[in-house]
């Protein structure tokens, strides 16, 4: 079952921040993001593995709970490169993953000047 | 280092027709998936290749198979087109990690834009 994500999209002005959240309703091994810009491939930003781990990557930064299933991805001070479409990615637990994601309907991001 | 290289990038087909896309990994990733994305919509997994074997499949009908080679470059097949076969289709390489597989982070090729007419 796909995860969903919200909201399906959020306009911002440069230097405001977001949050935008993954929920499943299976238990999950690990949750990915990506970025996705019109016409490119979709870009690797962060994997959050079960444990509540919080990981960041420059102003962008995540968290997943693992008792809830959810996942929320953080971005502060948002610059114009930040535009795109965000998508969660989760492995499934039980069985074997093999790294099979399961992606979210994905989340617009538009950054204005 | 390359990355992940798709090709063609367009394709043209009429309805009932057969496709071939390609895939080359990124250099050192020896897991080649492949995922169907529909405009507006989330990629969706239609299988993997590992050791030259599809190790796991989504829901899609067997029209869809593919080929690994020694080299981990992929092929993916779609046979008897439909127009709903018209998307987007993204090959995505990885290491293997075994069992930990799930903390493998996927490098997306910038697809082949099928249009099934």
């Amino acid at each position: 079952q796909q995860p969903v994500q919200s909201p399906q999209a959020v306009i911002l002005r440069e230097g405001e921040d977001a949050v935008i959240n993954c929920s499943s309703s299976k238990a999950l091994y690990s949750v990915h993001w990506y970025r996705q810009k019109h016409g490119e491939a979709p870009v690797f930003l962060m994997i959050l593995l079960k444990g509540g781990e919080q990981k960041g990557h420059d102003k962008i930064s995540a968290s997943f709970n693992e008792k809830k299933q959810q996942s929320s991805l953080y971005l502060t001070a948002s610059q114009l490169s930040y535009s795109g479409t965000y998508f969660c990615g989760t492995a499934n637990a039980g069985g074997t993953s093999y790294g099979k994601l399961t992606f979210g309907q994905g989340t617009i991001l538009t950054v204005h000047p | 280092d390359a990355g992940v290289t798709q090709s063609p990038t367009h394709l043209i087909k009429t309805r009932g027709q057969q496709v071939t896309l390609r895939c080359s990994p990124k250099s050192g990733h020896d897991t080649v998936s492949w995922y169907q994305q529909a405009l507006g919509q989330g990629p969706q997994f239609i299988f993997q290749y590992y050791e030259e074997e599809e190790r796991q499949r989504g829901n899609f009908p067997d029209r869809f198979s593919g080929h690994q080679f020694p080299n981990y470059s992929s092929e993916l097949n779609v046979n008897a087109l439909l127009l709903g076969d018209s998307a987007l289709y993204l090959c995505a390489s990885s290491l293997d990690l075994g069992r930990s597989s799930y903390n493998s982070p996927l490098h997306f090729g910038n697809g082949t834009r099928l249009t099934v007419t």
